[in-house]
């Protein structure tokens, strides 16, 4: 049972471009959770997504950042006009959801680096 | 909204003696505290977890111990192996849902 996969794992923008972040989670995971992690600090939420459901962006930078997990495909976290703040890494996590609380699993992350 | 706050941020140890961690969390609806252990580079990725209807939990040397009434949760690592070295990050949450994170805990375990 492959793991969360998220990619690309390393990506390079100049200020100003998009990037798009893809996330697949466990299978048979239906809730996908965005983190963010700056260097040498934890892990911030942004979003919490079903199947073409926003549950709860309440972390979520209300410019320039989206997200979506629709019925066929991976979660995209979008990140629209990057500027040099954004460089960090971005943890996706999934859940089975449905009943009791179930433990999140992280994948390894894309590293964000803008130039 | 939730605030977790955790100590040490830093925290060496002799191989083979305990470590402990603690965190502390403010909002009293949350009900759910796994601990995740990071490595360099690497994904986090979650040691034990435990729930707001149980105190203790324990999987082999790594125990947590949870007090509802003070918000304080702690991690106990027994035994330690240099392979224990790694950033630890205590969470709370509501049912599971979005994970709110403590700032972490750098642990050396030397040799």
């Amino acid at each position: 049972n492959a793991g969360v996969m998220q990619n690309p794992r390393h990506l390079v923008r100049r200020r100003g471009q998009e990037a798009r972040l893809r996330c697949s989670p466990m299978k048979g995971h239906s809730h996908v959770y965005w983190y963010r992690q700056l260097p040498e600090e934890g892990l911030k939420f942004m979003v919490y997504l079903q199947k073409e459901n926003i549950i709860d962006e309440s972390g979520m930078p209300k410019e320039r950042f989206s997200a979506e997990f629709p019925k066929e495909g991976p979660s995209i976290l979008r990140i629209q006009q990057v500027v040099r703040g954004d460089s960090a890494a971005y943890f996706c996590a999934s859940s089975p959801g449905q009943g009791i609380t179930q433990p999140q699993h992280f994948g390894d992350g894309t590293r964000l680096s803008i130039l | 909204g939730e605030n977790v706050e955790q100590h040490p941020s830093t925290l060496s140890v002799q191989e083979g003696d305990s470590a402990v961690i603690k965190c502390t969390y403010s909002d009293s609806a949350s009900n759910y505290f796994p601990w995740y252990k990071q490595e360099l580079g690497k994904r986090p990725q979650l040691i034990i977890d435990i729930r707001s209807n149980v105190g203790e939990k324990k999987d082999q040397r790594i125990a947590v111990t949870l007090n509802k009434t003070a918000k304080h949760f702690s991690l106990h690592i027994t035994e330690t192996q240099p392979e224990d070295s790694a950033v630890y990050f205590c969470a709370a949450s509501i049912n599971g849902n979005k994970l709110v994170f403590g700032a972490g805990t750098i642990l050396r375990v030397k040799s």
